[in-house]
């Protein structure tokens, strides 16, 4: 069966300085896999997906299938970034499994 | 001009109520989807169909009904609301199961049970 795994619940960095959220994956097939960004108490966007190989908002993610792993990275944080982060593994159907998501917290 | 737009933001009701909630995509899309947020912000499908038809029934107790009239529309009924169903319902829309295009998100209604 799919999992993913995000194995921080809190990440609290200040602002500047570089970020890497953690994500690790299981699962079978050829993964897909996204990074989703919740602002508070607003929807969740999709922020990257690994077939795009793009940067959003400074954020940059690799696949990994040696480690089985898609950690999102940005080498200097903004305040603006605080939010919850869920990686997201699709697979038939279109079905999304999330991992556990992970706040990131940046202090000024 | 919102893309997944769901109905009501807020629902605060009692135990034992029957309540919906209602998810419109204006994407033309040919899927769309339900889950749940719990209270630790777990994030979980329920629910998904294309062309109106169910692809995905999640272990979902046979309480939550989900109704699609046509595939810009999926309803979301519960029957007999117990404290646990208490959290954020997020409707989604993509192309096709198949696609690999991204989901897209309503702003979610958030489910009170008293």
């Amino acid at each position: 069966a799919q999992r993913v795994t995000q194995p921080e619940k809190l990440l609290s960095v200040f602002k500047g300085a570089p970020v890497e959220l953690k994500c690790n994956y299981s699962y079978s097939g050829s993964p897909e896999l996204f990074w989703y960004v919740q602002y508070s108490r607003q929807r969740l966007q999709l922020l990257l997906r690994h077939i795009s190989r793009e940067s959003i908002k400074g954020f940059t993610a690799d696949l990994n299938k040696g480690e089985t792993s898609f950690h999102l990275k940005k080498p200097f944080a903004q305040e603006e970034d605080s939010a919850m982060y869920y990686c997201a593994l699709r697979t038939s159907y279109g079905k999304l499994t999330f991992g556990q998501g992970t706040i990131l917290t940046v202090h000024p | 001009d919102t893309a997944v737009s769901q109905t009501p933001k807020y629902l605060v009701t009692q135990m034992g109520n029957d309540k919906s909630i209602k998810c419109e995509q204006n994407l033309g899309h040919d899927t769309m989807y339900w889950y749940k947020q719990d209270s630790k912000k777990f994030l979980k499908i329920m629910f998904s169909y294309n062309n109106k038809e169910l692809i995905i029934n999640e272990t979902v107790p046979n309480r939550f009904s989900p109704k699609s009239p046509d595939k810009a529309h999926l309803n979301l009924h519960i029957n007999s609301l117990e404290l646990g169903d208490s959290a954020v319902y997020f409707c989604a829309s993509s192309q096709d199961p198949g696609s690999n295009q991204p989901q897209h998100f309503g702003d979610g209604t958030r489910l009170s049970i008293l």
